[in-house]
């Protein structure tokens, strides 16, 4: 059964700093990684998709890798603003298009 | 992007009734289609996947006479909570699979059920 976790639970920092959200998943054998941005009460905003054949995706601010061997991915974030906050998720898509989410990681950039 | 919609996008009921939720992909089609749980400071639990045309497959532990789904067309499926109760109130979000782009999911906005 695939598992995933996310590193740190929460996290909170001054505006401007470079952030890295971890999601480590147990299952190797995914379709594609996907990392989610929700804001509270709302629903998931799609931030980077990569692909089991691809190492990284980027878009914007954002840098998501991907190393499948490890069973790991992180979510970079340049030069952190407030609006920002919110919590990251990372989702694991195996074959079968089901996804196995974790827990998020809650992120504060104060200013 | 491609966008879903989910409607309504919050709801309060009494105790007993039901409610009936929508999901719809705006601009593709989906054959398959996620209905996802979420409680308080929790991850997003999948419930069932509901696919055009056919039963809807049920996770362990959920029950399928509570929450109906159908998934009458290409671009709609419901999730209807039958006689509700308040330990079913939660935040409830939709996915559709694009097939004819990179397999993504594309969430819907969610719906968030209050019962009373």
């Amino acid at each position: 059964k695939q598992e995933v976790t996310q590193i740190p639970a929460a996290l909170s920092v001054p505006e401007g700093e470079n952030l890295v959200l971890n999601c480590s998943f147990t299952d190797s054998a995914i379709y594609n990684l996907q990392w989610f941005r929700q804001d509270p009460g709302k629903g998931l905003t799609s931030l980077l998709l990569i692909q089991s054949s691809q190492r990284e995706q980027t878009s914007g601010r954002l840098n998501a890798s991907l190393d499948k061997s490890s069973g790991r991915s992180t979510l970079y974030i340049a030069a952190s603003q407030p609006g920002d906050s919110a919590t990251y998720l990372c989702a694991v898509m195996p074959g079968s298009y089901i996804p196995t989410f974790g827990r998020g990681t809650s992120l504060i950039v104060h200013p | 992007g491609a966008v879903v919609s989910q409607h309504p996008s919050r709801v309060i009921c009494k105790s007993g009734t039901s409610v009936k939720i929508e999901c719809r992909s705006l601009d593709f089609q989906a054959t398959t289609m996620f209905w996802y749980r979420q409680f308080p400071k929790q991850s997003l639990m999948l419930m069932a996947t509901s696919n055009e045309g056919s039963k809807a497959t049920y996770e362990q532990g959920v029950e399928k006479d509570k929450f109906l789904i159908n998934h009458a067309s290409l671009t709609l499926s419901t999730l209807t909570v039958t006689s509700a109760h308040p330990e079913d109130s939660s935040f409830y979000i939709c996915s559709a699979r694009d097939q004819g782009g990179q397999e993504t999911q594309y969430f819907g906005p969610g719906t968030r059920l209050l019962v009373l």
